[in-house]
């Protein structure tokens, strides 16, 4: 089965500086990938999927990007953060019908 | 567009009772799937139970069961002997079938709380 790594578990960050979140998937090969946030604990946003490497759909505009270097890593990121960035990431991959997700990462923007 | 309605933000139940939660989805789709995840205080989120849309029999998986009325676009959540350890915030998901690369489109959740 598959193991979804996430990292860091737990950023604070300044506003106007730069962001990089870690998924790594294991036991899985060519896995769709998604992004999603979720704010102040409750419904989840989706952000961006992922079907293949360097392949990247934004599903909302915003200040966030992903990008796939790995065919099991994906990574989001921001240049400049805003308040409105503080959340909860939660990466997750495909396995069949079903989507299982990562331990996720708490964003503070101060 | 789907969108995915939970119109209970909160519910309570006392153990070993039983309780259901609501779900209501709009969709002009034939072929897709219906979940529910668990989402503990940990934040870890859990896939509780799967129903898919062509399948007329209900789900279930030890004590949650669903109640899935197609006609009315209508996936509820049944647990029974409820514990404890089932308090987290339920969500309610849909995902097309056919390309749509998997996405989850998610309601916006239940509370539930177990008390002893």
């Amino acid at each position: 089965s598959q193991t979804i790594h996430q990292w860091p578990a737990t950023l604070v960050q300044p506003v106007g500086s730069p962001l990089s979140l870690e998924c790594t998937v294991e036991g899985t090969s060519n896995p769709n990938l998604y992004w999603y946030r979720q704010a102040a604990g409750r419904g989840l946003q989706l952000l961006f999927y992922s079907i293949g490497i360097d392949q990247i759909s934004s599903e909302v505009p915003q200040n966030l990007s992903a990008s796939r270097p790995q065919d099991r890593q994906f990574i989001l990121s921001s240049k400049k953060l805003l308040l409105s960035d503080s959340g909860f990431y939660l990466c997750a991959c495909n396995t069949g019908l079903e989507q299982f997700f990562g331990p996720g990462t708490r964003l503070t923007v101060l | 567009a789907q969108t995915v309605t939970q119109s209970q933000p909160e519910m309570s139940v006392q153990e070993a009772e039983t309780v259901t939660l609501s779900c209501t989805y709009d969709t002009s789709e034939n072929n897709y799937y219906l979940f529910w995840y668990k989402q503990p205080p940990s934040r870890q989120m859990i896939l509780v139970i799967r129903q898919e849309a062509y399948k007329q029999q209900n789900a279930t998986e030890n004590r949650f069961s669903v109640n899935f009325q197609k006609a009315a676009k209508s996936f509820s959540l049944k647990i029974s002997d409820s514990q404890l350890g089932d308090t987290a915030m339920y969500f309610c998901a849909f995902k097309a079938g056919g390309t749509s690369y998997g996405k989850l489109t998610f309601g916006q959740g239940t509370i539930l709380t177990v008390h002893p």
